[in-house]
């Protein structure tokens, strides 16, 4: 079964850049869709197809895909943007896989 | 509006069953995929499985396949997950989701949650 691996932490200064990584074997071949969790709240998409932002969701969000590893980047980081952060890919052989989450903490 | 409604939430004990739902609203149900999530307590996301209402096409995560059985009735844009026997190893938030009008696309828009409770 395919397999996505995310740093389970990463922090960040207010005003710096966020970059939350999501590793998986030649994922550059697939597509990454990204999901923001805040607390007691339902996932929000974030980022789908790599790099393309649902309505509403602000420019400072973008995402990258190549190799074997995929980046969400958040600039301009607010003390709103602190969440739980996962990667998503679908899979011929596993179909729909989630990365295990990345708990972004703005300092 | 497009949104998805979930069911309220459950408490339950170990080997009843249950069926909790997800009602669409605000576009064609029977077009777009929807997908049921699993959240433990403190935990990540998982998938258990998608469906597509038009046709009941109906896909399993290994995890979940022969746990759960997920049902959709697109006369009323409702779709279902549900247990014949819980455990208390499923006390989790369930959430549905809509995809797009293939299984690779994102999961756009999520329902409220259902948290269930399995408890003696």
């Amino acid at each position: 079964s395919y397999v996505l691996t995310q740093p389970p932490s990463v922090s960040v200064a207010p005003g710096k850049t966020a970059r939350i990584t999501c590793g998986g074997n030649n994922i550059g071949s697939k597509s990454v869709h990204w999901y923001q969790q805040k607390p007691g709240q339902a996932p929000v998409l974030v980022i789908y197809y790599d790099s393309d932002r649902p309505s509403g969701i602000p420019e400072r969000f973008s995402g990258s895909n190549s190799g074997n590893t995929a980046t969400l980047t958040i600039s301009r980081v607010e003390a709103g943007d602190e969440a739980d952060y996962y990667c998503q890919v679908w899979d011929s052989s596993s179909d729909v896989v989630f990365g295990g989450g990345t708990k972004l903490t703005v300092l | 509006e497009v949104q998805l409604v979930q069911s309220g939430a459950e408490v339950k004990k170990p080997g009843e069953s249950l069926k909790i739902s997800c009602k669409g609203s605000g576009y064609s149900f029977t077009s777009y995929w929807i997908g049921w999530v699993r959240q433990m307590p403190g935990k990540g996301l998982e998938w258990m499985g998608i469906i597509y209402p038009g046709d009941s096409d109906t896909r399993y995560s290994p995890s979940f396949q022969g746990q759960v059985t997920i049902s959709a009735d697109k006369s009323i844009s409702t779709a279902y997950l549900q247990w014949s026997s819980l455990k208390a190893s499923d006390t989790a938030m369930y959430y549905c989701a809509k995809a797009g009008t293939t299984v690779r696309d994102a999961f756009d828009i999520w329902g409220q949650g259902t948290m269930v409770t399995v408890s003696s």
